[in-house]
């Protein structure tokens, strides 16, 4: 069991690009989540996708983040254009029904 | 509005001595509650879980406590280890917010050898 795996680890980008963050979920997982993490704010859910359908996007900041889950073993999460205050680590997780998440080790992005 | 908090933000205890991680919500319909693990630069990792069924559970070093009429849980960890010290954060799940988890800000502990 490979767990789940993000790419890339570190991201760094100027201000006004578009960066695309990358998740590959646990095999016959049926839930997918991205979580970002901030000193301010802590771990707060984004979005997350029940059988590759967005549930709750109600966490999205704002128009400029979108994710996508085209298949059951790929999901993406896009910020364009990208600002500062994007700066953070954005984690994937993936579960089975109501078991625990798990957890990939993050992408971290700074934006400059 | 924090539905789930852990007003400790960080924590020192000595090795071999017990550690007490807190943690209080407010939505009466969380019924499913998990403690995760996170070192630096790495994910977090599940540690334990608890129904609102059930007011204890025990794992090896590891226990959680329910207590559901404060809407309060507890972390216990007997005998503390220096490897014991991440960040942990609880976490809930139920109702409204289905297969969703909302996370804590996190504890800091720090076993001292």
């Amino acid at each position: 069991d490979a767990g789940v795996i993000q790419s890339p680890r570190h991201e760094v980008t100027e201000m006004g690009q578009e960066v695309t963050l990358r998740c590959k979920p646990i095999s016959g997982h049926n839930s997918l989540f991205w979580y970002r993490q901030t000193m301010m704010r802590g771990l707060e859910l984004l979005i997350y996708f029940n059988n590759n359908v967005p549930i709750d996007d109600s966490g999205m900041p704002e128009d400029r983040f979108s994710a996508k889950m085209p298949n059951a073993s790929f999901s993406t999460l896009k910020i364009q254009p990208s600002e500062p205050r994007d700066s953070a680590v954005y984690f994937c997780a993936s579960s089975l029904l109501r078991l625990p998440l798990h957890f990939g080790n993050g992408t971290r992005l700074t934006v400059t | 509005d924090q539905q789930v908090k852990q007003n400790s933000p960080s924590l020192s205890v000595q090795e071999g001595r017990i550690s007490i991680l807190n943690c209080d919500y407010t939505n009466s319909m969380f019924d499913y509650f998990l403690w995760y693990k996170k070192y630096p630069a790495e994910g977090p990792t599940f540690l334990i879980s608890i129904s609102s069924i059930k007011d204890k559970n025990e794992d090896g070093r590891f226990t959680v406590f329910l207590n559901k009429s404060a809407k309060h849980l507890s972390l216990h960890i007997v005998p503390s280890q220096p490897g014991d010290s991440a960040v942990y954060f609880c976490a809930a799940s139920g109702g409204n917010y289905g297969q969703n988890f909302v996370f804590g800000p996190g504890t800091r502990l720090s076993v001292l050898p």
